[in-house]
C-alpha cells in the first residue's frame, strides 16, 4: 500500500507568518497534487507538479517535487485567513487514480 | 454543468439499508472518480471509470458496494446492507482524459454525507 504522510497535521499561526508543510512517501509518483478543501466542499486542486525537482509558484503559494519523486513540500508565505483550510497532498501511482495524503489542517488567525 | 454535481447533500439512513449516492461529473469528461473520506481523513480511491465501464474498482472495500455508468455521464453508487462503518462523505470528481499529470487535474463534488444509524 502506498501511503503519502503529511507533517504537520494540524498548523495554528498568526496572520503573516510563514509555513511549510510537508508530504513524504515511500513511493515514487509519476505527478503531485495539492489540493485545498473547505469544510463541506471538495478538493480543488491548486497546482499539479510533474518533474523531480521542479519548483512551481502560486502567488504566496510555493510548491517542489522531490528530486526522486517521493515527496513534496507546500510553502506559504506571509499566511491570510484566507488560507486556512485542509491541505492534501496526492500522487499519481500511473494507474489514473490518486493516493492521497493524511491532510494538513491550516488555521491562520487575524 | 459548470461543476460536478452530487446528489443527495446528505444522506441519513437505518443499518441494513440500501442507498444511492448519485453523481453528474462535468459534461464532456470522459473520466469519473468515487473516492471516500473518513471524518480528519485524506479521500480513499473507490473506483475509477473511463467512459461507461470500470476501468479499476480496485478500492471498492466489499461486494456491498457497486457502481455504474450506463450512458458514460451520470454515475450511481449503490451501497447495500449499509453498516454503520459505511458513514462517510462520498466525493465523486471527474477529468477530461484521466490524465492527472496536467494542473487539469479532477474537478470534485462537493460530496454526499452518508449517515448510517
Amino acid at each position: 500500500t502506498q501511503l503519502l504522510e503529511q507533517s504537520p497535521q494540524f498548523l495554528s499561526i498568526q496572520e503573516g507568518e510563514n509555513l511549510t508543510v510537508y508530504c513524504n512517501s515511500s513511493s515514487v509518483f509519476s505527478s503531485l497534487q495539492w489540493y485545498r478543501q473547505e469544510p463541506g466542499e471538495g478538493p480543488v486542486l491548486l497546482v499539479t507538479v510533474v518533474t523531480g525537482g521542479e519548483v512551481k509558484k502560486l502567488k504566496r503559494l510555493t510548491f517542489q517535487f522531490g528530486d526522486a519523486r517521493k515527496d513534496s513540500s507546500l510553502h506559504i508565505t506571509a499566511a491570510q485567513p484566507g488560507d486556512t483550510g485542509l491541505y492534501l497532498c496526492a500522487g499519481n501511482t500511473g494507474f489514473q487514480k490518486l493516493v492521497f495524503g493524511t491532510g494538513t489542517r491550516l488555521l491562520v488567525s487575524p | 454543468g459548470a461543476g460536478v454535481s452530487q446528489t443527495p447533500s446528505n444522506k441519513v439512513t437505518e443499518k441494513g439499508k440500501y442507498v444511492e449516492l448519485r453523481c453528474d461529473p462535468i459534461s464532456g469528461h470522459t473520466a469519473l472518480y468515487w473516492y471516500r473520506q473518513s471524518l480528519g481523513q485524506g479521500p480513499e480511491f473507490l473506483i475509477y471509470f473511463q467512459g461507461t465501464g470500470a476501468a479499476d474498482d480496485s478500492g471498492l472495500p466489499n461486494d456491498r458496494f457497486f457502481a455504474v455508468r450506463p450512458e458514460g455521464s451520470v454515475s450511481t453508487l449503490k451501497i447495500q446492507r449499509t453498516e454503520r462503518g459505511d458513514s462517510a462523505v462520498y466525493l465523486c470528481a471527474s477529468s477530461l482524459h484521466g490524465d492527472t499529470s496536467t494542473n487539469y487535474g479532477y474537478t470534485f463534488g462537493s460530496g454526499t454525507r452518508l449517515t448510517v444509524v
